[in-house]
């Protein structure tokens, strides 16, 4: 399967322990978005790379997040000190960009629960 | 970012067509339309894109009318397995996606 492959797809953790989930997109997508997404609600954009370059960050992402993509392949986010609140799911999306209108394929997400 | 609204859940039986309508007023002129479908812990997969008048697939059809303030996505003789909460978005694939909160299909048999 070629798609969109995030691991880990569950992630429990201790309130103030670090996690990071790891995002593999479509090997010849360059653009590469991170959503996350709560219950009940569409997925919220967070922060996006075209290449390896971080292009816009939402304000969502709060300096306890960072998200990277050295190589311009695989990314990461990464939450420092978490919270009750950052429980959710994070999904990872990659697409064509920036002059092609193909869509945007996600992958199955990394559930994180805060306990 | 062109907002969208659509209803916020729809019942149907096996068998019957839906059709989920979206309304986007402030949609601009190179904004495309997108469906996303969304199971429970998945994330959302693309059905159809369009900018305007009628584009059918295998799994759907989206008609836009000309003032492209609307569209509807519709899904013909559904199954049980089309239960899933669908996404209505207008915008340009390159840039963030903004989602609502979808419509909810629920399938009967």
């Amino acid at each position: 399967d070629t798609g969109v492959s995030q691991d880990p797809r569950h992630k429990i953790t201790k309130r103030g322990q670090n996690v990071t989930f790891r995002c593999d997109p479509i090997s010849e997508h360059n653009r590469l978005y991170w959503y996350r997404q709560t219950l009940g609600q569409g997925p919220e954009f967070l922060t996006y790379f075209q290449n390896e370059a971080q292009l816009e960050k939402s304000r969502l992402l709060s300096d306890r997040f960072s998200a990277e993509r050295p190589k311009g392949s695989f990314s990461t986010l990464e939450i420092q000190r978490t919270e009750q609140g950052d429980s959710a799911m994070y999904l990872c999306a990659s697409s064509f960009g920036p002059d092609s209108n193909q869509p945007q394929h996600f992958g199955d997400g990394t559930r994180l629960s805060i306990l | 970012l062109a907002k969208t609204t659509q209803p916020i859940s729809m019942d149907s039986y096996e068998g019957q067509e839906v059709n989920i309508t979206c309304s986007h007023n402030n949609i601009a002129t190179n904004d495309y339309i997108t469906w996303y479908q969304q199971f429970p812990s998945q994330g959302p997969r693309f059905i159809i894109q369009g900018y305007k008048t009628k584009v059918t697939n295998e799994v759907a059809s989206l008609f836009i009318p000309a003032d492209r303030k609307s569209s509807t996505l519709s899904l013909p003789r559904v199954s049980l397995s089309d239960t899933a909460v669908y996404y209505c978005l207008v915008g340009r694939n390159t840039d963030k996606l903004i989602f609502g909160t979808g419509t909810r299909l629920q399938v009967f048999p």
